[in-house]
């Protein structure tokens, strides 16, 4: 298994753009979470979501952020508009039903100028 | 009572040293006690987790120590290598019920192991 997958990487934008974020999680995993990761927040989880459904959004931490996951294999991460203060590491991770272990991906590192 | 908080924030160690890290957890409701370790530009990989039902969990040369009573936890790194040299993430979680699989992660300790 390929594991997590995340997209882009790397994004550098202006601020005001919009940014969109991508994830395909392991196949078969029911779970899936996205946070962020700064130096002085540490990792806060943002939204996850159980088969395709959002169970808690209390993370997100403002309007301009929304989540979407269409289908069992993927999920977007979007700011509109972006600030320079969402600069940040932004994970995506995935887990099976009844098992707690999440599976991260390898990140996509946001700069906003 | 949400919160789980970390200390140290950093720490450095000689090759083979036992780097020790603690957390406190305020909410007596958490049962899955997990410790990630993220290494430079990738994501965190859980390491090593815990049930309350233990006191004591060993993996190889990573050991996790639990204090109901007390509300703590901390991992212990035995013969350390720089090999572990990483950050480290404590965490809590829900076993079941609606919060289930929502991971509450400590601040991190960034452990540095010298040769």
């Amino acid at each position: 298994d390929a594991g997590v997958i995340q997209s882009p990487r790397h994004e550098v934008t202006e601020m005001g753009q919009e940014v969109t974020l991508r994830c395909k999680p392991i196949s078969g995993h029911d779970y899936l979470f996205w946070y962020r990761q700064t130096m002085m927040r540490g990792l806060e989880l943002l939204i996850y979501f159980n088969n395709n459904v959002p169970i808690d959004d209390s993370g997100m931490p403002e309007d301009r952020f929304s989540a979407k996951m269409p289908n069992a294999s993927f999920s977007t991460l979007k700011i509109q508009p972006s600030e320079p203060r969402d600069s940040a590491v932004y994970f995506c991770a995935s887990s099976p039903t009844h098992d707690n272990e999440q599976f991260f991906g390898p990140g996509t590192r946001l700069t906003v100028l | 009572q949400q919160q789980v908080k970390q200390s140290p924030q950093s720490l450095i160690v000689q090759k083979g040293g036992i780097p020790i890290i603690n957390c406190a957890y305020e909410n007596t409701a958490f049962d899955y006690f997990p410790w990630y370790q993220q290494f430079p530009g990738k994501g965190p990989a859980l390491l090593i987790a815990i049930r309350p039902d233990v006191s004591e969990k060993k993996e190889g040369r990573f050991t996790i120590s639990f204090n109901k009573s007390a509300k703590q936890f901390s991992l212990h790194i035995m013969d350390s290598q720089p090999g572990d040299s990483a950050t480290y993430f404590c965490a809590a979680s829900f076993a079941g019920g609606t919060s289930y699989g929502k991971l509450t992660f400590g601040q991190g300790t960034i452990l540095t192991v010298h040769p």
